[in-house]
């Protein structure tokens, strides 16, 4: 059984990076099975995909982030990460890691499996 | 973008009753040369992930009570709760993945009348 587990910091000060860890459990993110992606949830708010990658790193972004979000993956480790600069306190928001199916180059599947979810505040 | 709207944002439905959550997306999401539709529910259980239930607009996922029904296609999407059940309180949303951006609904949440 597949699992995804997020991990970071929980507090970011303003104008700081935010850096997350999505360690993958059950399964290889080297199997070129999936995209690797990471979806938020402001507050009381809907769901924003923010962004994923593939094994290879080839990666797609949510241009509302205006070029803010980067994702990457170490395969030795399983995990993939993301960083997101130059926070606001807009950015306050729950961050899940998710997985997609690959059905080819920028094609996928539903978000199939989700970790729990990290809640990340930026404040000072 | 496309943009997914969902309705009603809210809906209070006694326990055994049916609930219908719509979902409308600013771009047809079927895909012609395989005939299928980009189109996913989750279910958000309160303090809970996201949860797949269905995909391709109406394939329900494995372990998903068959309460549960999709319907639609190109534009016009359909949730259907046949009999609620008090562990179906959540809030739903629907997704697509016909194209990037990835978006997702609004929300509807259901409750208990």
């Amino acid at each position: 059984q597949v699992q995804l587990q997020e991990s970071g910091p929980g507090l970011v000060q303003p104008s700081q990076t935010l850096s997350l860890t999505c360690t993958v459990s059950g399964g290889s993110i080297s199997s070129g099975d999936y995209y690797w992606s990471w979806i938020r949830q402001h507050p009381g708010k809907g769901l924003e995909w923010i962004g994923y990658i593939y094994y290879s790193g080839s990666t797609y972004y949510n241009p509302s982030l205006k070029s803010r979000a980067t994702i990457s993956v170490d395969t030795s480790k399983n995990q993939f990460s993301l960083k997101l600069n130059t926070v606001t306190a807009a950015d306050t928001a729950v961050y899940y890691c998710a997985r997609a199916p690959f059905r080819g180059t920028n094609s996928r599947g539903p978000f199939d499996y989700w970790g729990q979810g990290t809640l990340v505040t930026v404040s000072s | 973008d496309i943009v997914m709207t969902q309705s009603p944002d809210s809906l209070a439905v006694s326990l055994g009753e049916r609930a219908t959550i719509n979902c409308k997306s600013s771009q047809n999401l079927l895909y012609s040369s395989n005939n299928n539709n980009y189109l996913a529910w989750y279910q958000q259980r309160p303090g809970q992930p996201p949860k797949m239930l269905i995909y391709w607009a109406s394939a329900r996922d494995s372990g998903v009570p068959d309460r549960f029904s999709g319907s639609g296609s190109g534009t016009d999407f359909t949730l259907t709760i046949s009999s609620l059940q008090a562990e179906d309180v959540a809030v739903y949303y629907c997704q697509q993945y016909y194209s990037t951006p990835l978006t997702f609904g609004g929300g509807t949440k259901v409750e208990i009348k």
